[in-house]
């Protein structure tokens, strides 16, 4: 149980266009999803926590024009990089939880390259 | 300020020892903290969470111990096998106003036959 899928696992795009990225929870509702960034050999960086229907709370630093973020239902959680750029380039990992004492479960990740 | 520290250096050790990991953290007061196993190119997978008011927690190979008055977690993984080598990532949630994780950099495993 508690699997969470993420799509694409990777994408290569040129600089300025947008990608999309969906964090699918698989066998559970996921009342709150997480979108981290990491940067190799680096700590996972949150950059915002989104609750279904509700807008996503980004921390600080975080452009929320840049990384739109959408939790449409308790399964689905997506994360658009709008007009990308090189230094956009990271592996970008969701997790999702069912509540606010359980645990995070990861996706597998997506590794964004921006040309 | 605010910090999470886990040995920046990889650990080596050998098959069928104990490894032993630690996470030291500053100015936070978690109400627990987590382990995780990353794996190159991949997403965390969790191990163990242990509260605030536990001392130890065990799972198979796996032991978890937790000082809150010396703000420190330590990770065991006993009879070490080639298959444990990963990145461990200490993680504490700060319920700071809402549910928030914080992760350290994580520690390099490497077992060796």
């Amino acid at each position: 149980g508690a699997v969470v899928s993420q799509h694409p696992s990777w994408v290569i795009c040129k600089s300025g266009t947008s990608v999309k990225i969906e964090c699918r929870s698989l066998d559970f509702q996921a009342t709150t999803m997480f979108w981290y960034r990491q940067f190799p050999k680096q700590s996972l960086m949150l950059m915002a926590t989104s609750n279904e229907g509700s807008k996503a709370t980004y921390e600080q630093g975080v452009e929320k024009d840049k990384f739109l973020i959408n939790h449409a239902s308790l399964t689905l959680s997506t994360l658009t990089v709008t007009s990308a750029h090189p230094e956009d380039s990271s592996f970008y990992i969701c997790s999702a939880s069912s509540g606010r004492s359980d645990t995070q479960y990861f996706g597998p990740g997506t590794r964004l390259t921006v040309l | 300020s605010q910090k999470i520290e886990q040995n920046s250096e990889a650990l080596n050790i050998q098959e069928g020892k104990t490894a032993t990991l630690t996470c030291n953290y500053t100015n936070y007061s978690p109400a627990y903290l987590q382990w995780y196993r990353q794996d190159p190119g991949r997403g965390p997978v969790f191990l163990l969470l242990i509260r605030e008011n536990e001392k130890e927690k065990r799972k198979e190979r796996l032991k978890v111990t937790f000082d809150t008055t010396l703000k420190q977690s330590l990770f065991h993984i006993t009879a070490s096998q080639p298959a444990d080598s990963a990145t461990y990532l200490c993680a504490l949630d700060i319920g700071t106003g809402g549910f928030k994780t914080i992760f350290g950099a994580g520690t390099r495993l490497f077992v060796k036959a």
